[in-house]
């Protein structure tokens, strides 16, 4: 069963830093690429972040870049997303999810409040 | 950037109603469309991809259908646990992935 289980949220100041991690299995974690997708209290689904499997090929939304960074750890079938800078408005649940383009698999979710 | 327009916002229906619900892509985005549903305090589940291919253990009421700019889902004989809010996401030119606002299905 695949599983995605986010960590790391939590209450930060504006201007301050977050590392969000995600723990994955169930499947080869090296197959798949992987992303970072968020949902502000009450609001719709944004894109985050995006990372291939093994190429490294990395994008951001327009929104974050610059200021936060994914990453993963294939040895520890692991995803990361370092948040530095925060704002009010990365307020949201940040949900780890698997595949390309559309998204068969999510986390349940992380809340991070910036305030 | 391609702007993806739901509507409408809310949908109050019946169960064993037929809903359309309906997606507007500022541009041609083909069929690389997907639908998602999204229960409170869940994660959303993906229904449909390519614009009209189920996911797996989708249940056949649902359906999605369009070309280029215009997209529906359908839901048939609407069941209790169909009341949600339903994304739809493009995939045809990205960066950025963007997602409609979405609709909600609530019980009339």
């Amino acid at each position: 069963e695949v599983q995605l289980v986010e960590s790391g949220g939590g209450l930060v100041k504006p201007g301050g830093s977050l590392r969000l991690s995600c723990a994955a299995s169930g499947f080869i974690f090296t197959n798949y690429n992987m992303n970072w997708v968020r949902q502000a209290p009450g609001k719709g689904l944004e894109w985050v972040a995006s990372m291939t499997s093994t190429t490294g090929y990395i994008y951001y939304a327009d929104s974050v870049k610059g200021r936060f960074t994914i990453s993963r750890d294939n040895a520890k079938n692991s995803l990361f997303l370092q948040m530095n800078s925060l704002r009010a408005e990365d307020t949201a649940v940040y949900y780890c999810v698997r595949d390309w383009n559309f998204f068969g698999y999510w986390g349940q979710g992380t809340l991070v409040t910036v305030s | 950037e391609i702007v993806m327009t739901q509507s409408p916002a809310t949908l109050s229906v019946s169960p064993g109603e037929t809903v359309t619900l309906s997606c507007r892509a500022s541009q041609s985005v083909t069929v690389n469309l997907a639908w998602y549903q999204q229960k409170p305090g869940q994660a959303p589940r993906l229904l449909i991809f390519s614009a009209s291919t189920r996911a797996t253990g989708i249940p056949a009421r649902f359906s999605g259908s369009g070309f280029g700019t215009e997209f529906t889902l359908t839901i048939s004989s609407l069941q209790s646990e169909d009341f949600a809010v339903y994304y739809c996401q493009q995939y045809n030119a990205w960066p950025p992935l963007t997602f409609g606002g979405g609709t909600k299905v609530d019980i009339k």
